[in-house]
């Protein structure tokens, strides 16, 4: 009955290397979001999917590009690792936000990246 | 510009003792305030929701409170216990266009036996 779910937990790479981290939600939302939170615990965001359609693109590298196949998927892929993409990485998802009001969001386990 | 500033940075209690965690924001104009408790290697879950019009709100020995005047926020936890070490998340809201919340840097506590 798992909510949002991330795989992998764990992934340890060298510079240099692509990755993606898969994402999907099992809760009929129609957004999700990809976090990135350092290693002062701050959450920041990255992107934010309504519908398949992208809706939040904050200012990240252009090394990383979310996909989503279908609204309970977003996938996270990153070209060209590097060392400061270190982090742990936060899937989430909730009912579509309005200008005027964010809903709550429903965070996955977050998956753990380790750049060598 | 739009912040959230939690304080303290860190605490420490013993178990069955009461705490309070404070939240300032300068996020305007406002459209809600969330708390979200994160336990370590797991993600944030949300504890509460306040609104401009609601000023407490609570959730079991979570208590919350909202001064929109002020614009500060106060969680308090009642009799705590060991399960409430971890980090507490304030998240304000933006109503005028934006879908971007905006995060505080959390307060982690400690619950001691």
């Amino acid at each position: 009955d798992t909510a949002v779910s991330q795989t992998p937990k764990y992934l340890v790479t060298q510079m240099g290397n692509d990755k993606s981290i898969k994402c999907e939600q099992n809760l009929g939302h129609d957004t999700m979001y990809w976090y990135k939170q350092d290693s002062k615990k701050f959450l920041k965001i990255m992107f934010s999917y309504n519908n398949k359609e992208l809706i939040i693109n904050e200012t990240v590298p252009n090394r990383f590009s979310p996909k989503s196949p279908d609204k309970a998927h977003l996938n996270l892929h990153i070209n060209s690792l590097e060392l400061g993409d270190s982090a742990v990485y936060f899937c989430a998802s909730s009912h579509p936000p309005t200008p005027t009001y964010q809903e709550t969001q429903y965070f996955g386990p977050g998956t753990r990246l380790l750049v060598l | 510009k739009n912040q959230v500033e939690q304080s303290p940075q860190s605490l420490i209690i013993l178990e069955g003792k009461n705490c309070t965690l404070q939240c300032n924001y300068t996020v305007s104009p406002f459209s809600n305030l969330r708390w979200y408790k994160q336990d370590t290697g797991r993600g944030p879950v949300s504890l509460t929701i306040m609104t401009f019009s609601e000023n407490t709100k609570s959730n079991g020995r979570y208590t919350a409170t909202l001064d929109a005047d002020t614009k500060q926020s106060s969680l308090h936890i009642t009799a705590s216990q060991l399960s409430d070490s971890a980090s507490y998340i304030c998240v304000v809201s933006h109503s005028g266009g934006s879908y971007i919340p905006t995060f505080g840097r959390g307060t982690s506590l400690i619950v001691h036996p």
